[in-house]
């Protein structure tokens, strides 16, 4: 059973274009997680968000965590080439380890 | 520079022999991960450990071993490879628990004949 549903599965958009990144549980966490991985490499943390309801921005990226802190958006403006990747959540509940979401693949073209 | 290093990058190996995956990590981090990717599986957890020779199990842990004798190093082995254990596995560390983020390696690309 996949604690964490991402959605869309796959994105494909141009440069220039918004878009938005679901990651959706019935669960709640104590924090939920935001990465990115590009081919052949590591996921890389972008953000981590601990308050239900709280906003993180990182330039172009924006990240929201729900009130009851059981789901998470990442919205993108004006993607970039450079965009293009796995984008995966992942939540904190009790225990040690994170839980990770399927992914979502973005393709950004010029 | 990441502090993480996963050994080696890619492995070919037959069915039923041993394989022993490296982690080295030069962070000091208490916590260090074992993950396997498959297509439509996304990360699943094979192992964890939260200090020197303290380590659990995660959701897919059947014919995978580890050990920690050293903070800096997390070992996985496969028992007995099967070709269901061809996958990408990445090792992460976490400095105190997992509301923390972690800091993944380059991954070992598997593959099991």
């Amino acid at each position: 059973t996949q604690l964490l549903e991402q959605s869309p599965q796959f994105l494909s958009i141009q440069e220039g274009e918004n878009l938005t990144v679901y990651c959706n549980s019935s669960s709640v966490f104590s924090s939920l997680q935001w990465y990115r991985q590009e081919p052949g490499e590591g996921p890389v943390l972008l953000v981590t968000v601990v308050t239900g309801g709280e906003v993180k921005k990182l330039k172009r990226l924006t990240f929201q965590f729900g009130d009851a802190r059981k789901d998470s958006s990442l919205h993108i403006t004006a993607a970039q080439p450079g965009d293009t990747g796995l984008y995966l959540c992942a939540g904190a509940k009790s225990g040690y380890a994170l839980n990770f979401g399927k992914g979502t693949s973005l393709l950004v073209t010029p | 520079d990441a502090g993480i290093t996963q050994s080696p990058r890619h492995k070919v190996t037959e069915t039923g022999t041993p394989v022993t995956l490296r982690c080295h990590q030069t962070e000091n981090h208490r916590y260090m991960y074992w993950y396997r990717q498959d297509p439509g599986h996304g990360l699943r957890l094979i192992h964890y450990s939260y200090g020197v020779k303290d380590t659990d199990k995660g959701e897919v842990s059947d014919g995978y071993s580890v050990s920690r004798s050293k903070t800096e190093d997390f070992l996985l082995t496969l028992e007995s490879a099967t070709s269901s254990q061809t996958s990408v596995y990445f090792c992460a560390i976490n400095p105190d628990g997992p509301n923390y983020g972690y800091t993944f390696g380059s991954g070992t690309r598997l593959t099991v004949v």
